[in-house]
């Protein structure tokens, strides 16, 4: 899998928008960049995923640089539900396994 | 409800022990994945399955750990002889091969302690 980079922790006010960055340098062609978040006691949750266009959906925007190598996650009105550690994936193409990494745990404040 | 279910949820075992977990994905997805995190680390892929067939499996799956999904719905993980080492949250996700994305829905896990 791509390695990925991401800050170890976040802050983000309530209502506000949060902006969570993660590094992929190494990301191939083909290799599809995932978003998934895991709110404490739980098990993962998919967010969103995304080749090289923007993604949008009722969770969460993904936007992509145009080289690949870095995007954002986008949450546009942060509520405190979305206190949770989000993961970055770059899965090797074609393959199953998901390498979840540390993530960046984010808090959201009130 | 009908998304991915794990059964036990909690399990204390004394080191030496067989532990034997299960887990019933949504109806109809055909892929099934055993996923182990310990604290403060994000999950690690152990295994998974294309129906009945045990397509992949992790370094992590020493000899001591089996999975198996007998007729492609529910799948169990068995750990023999424990260690504390194992002390750790056993998750199972699932899928629909048809779908495109990896996204892969997760059950609550089995949290277990050897002591």
């Amino acid at each position: 899998d791509a390695k990925t980079t991401q800050p170890p922790s976040m802050d983000c006010a309530e209502g506000r928008a949060a902006n969570l960055p993660c590094n992929h340098s190494t990301i191939s062609g083909n290799e599809y960049v995932y978003w998934y978040r895991q709110i404490h006691s739980q098990g993962p949750q998919y967010i969103i995923h995304g080749l090289k266009n923007n993604e949008t959906n009722e969770m969460a925007s993904l936007i992509i640089t145009e080289d690949r190598k870095s995007s954002t996650l986008i949450l546009p009105h942060a509520t405190l539900r979305d206190t949770a550690v989000y993961y970055c994936i770059v899965p090797l193409f074609g393959n199953e396994k998901l390498t979840f990494g540390t993530g960046t745990r984010l808090t959201i404040i009130p | 409800d009908t998304g991915v279910s794990q059964n036990p949820r909690h399990k204390i075992t004394k080191r030496g022990q067989n532990v034997t977990f299960r887990c019933d994905p949504i109806s109809e997805h055909n892929r099934l994945y055993w996923y182990r995190q310990t604290l403060g680390q994000g999950p690690e892929f152990l295994t998974y399955f294309q129906n009945e067939a045990q397509l992949e499996k992790s370094r992590l799956l020493s000899d001591r750990f089996s999975a198996e999904r007998p007729k492609g719905s529910f799948s169990t993980l068995e750990i023999q002889r424990t260690e504390q080492g194992d002390s750790a949250m056993y998750l199972c996700a699932s899928r629909l091969l048809s779908g495109g994305a990896l996204e892969q829905y997760f059950g609550p896990g089995t949290r277990l302690t050897v002591t």
